[in-house]
């Protein structure tokens, strides 16, 4: 049973455009949403969080949405930069501190 | 600032043989786990330790052994090495009660031929 998933494998955008990461969940007791971000060879890194009870939270470039009733959340990159290539896992956190990780989207901004 | 240390980086085993993943953090964090990334398939939990002395089972702990007898180390022990356990292992630490940001080590990929 994927509790976490993401449909889309990779993606591929133009530098400057909207970057925009789908994420789909079924467990309804996750407290918290994040993104990591991960380049070839390192380990992942923390990009950002929502709280479940927000819909929105915006860091620079990079804003989460979360739809509850969809079970949704998405991750928006505006304006994406080659830098921001690399694959994307979000993941659901529960009591307990525990991570339930999606399969990830690898991410390439073309210049 | 060394953050989440795991050693080696890589290793070629040979189906049967043993080894133990290092891992160490100076964080003074609580927690640490253990996770295995297979292609597309995510990071899936192995094993996980809320503080020394105590660990638990993941989704995926077939296969291996840890222990925690410091707060800085958690190795992770693969006993009869099988092909199903060629990944990338990742280990990670965490402050208790925290909201999910995890730290992690650069990862180990291990080969099993």
């Amino acid at each position: 049973d994927q509790q976490v998933k993401q449909n889309s494998p990779s993606l591929s955008v133009q530098e400057g455009r909207i970057s925009i990461l789908n994420c789909d969940y079924t467990n309804s007791m996750f407290d918290y949403f994040l993104w990591y971000k991960k380049y070839p060879a390192e380990g992942p890194t923390f990009l950002i969080s929502i709280s479940s009870i927000k819909d929105k939270n915006e860091d620079g470039r990079f804003t989460v949405f979360l739809n509850k009733s969809a079970k949704h959340l998405s991750l928006h990159i505006v304006p994406s930069q080659p830098g921001d290539s690399a694959v994307y896992f979000c993941a659901g956190h529960n009591a307990g501190n525990m991570l339930t990780f999606g399969g990830g989207t690898r991410l390439m901004v073309k210049p | 600032n060394a953050g989440v240390t795991q050693t080696p980086k890589f290793r070629i085993l040979k189906i049967g043989q043993s080894m133990t993943l290092q891992c160490t953090q100076d964080m003074n964090h609580n927690y640490m786990y253990w996770y295995r990334q297979d292609p597309g398939m995510g990071l899936k939990l192995i094993y996980y330790s809320v503080g020394a002395g105590i660990t638990d089972k993941g989704e995926v702990p077939n296969g291996y052994n840890v222990s925690r007898s410091t707060t800085e180390d958690f190795p992770l022990r693969l006993e009869l090495a099988a092909p199903s356990q060629t990944s990338v292992y990742f280990c990670a630490s965490s402050p208790p009660l925290g909201t999910g940001e995890l730290f992690f080590g650069e990862g180990s990929r291990l080969t099993v031929l």
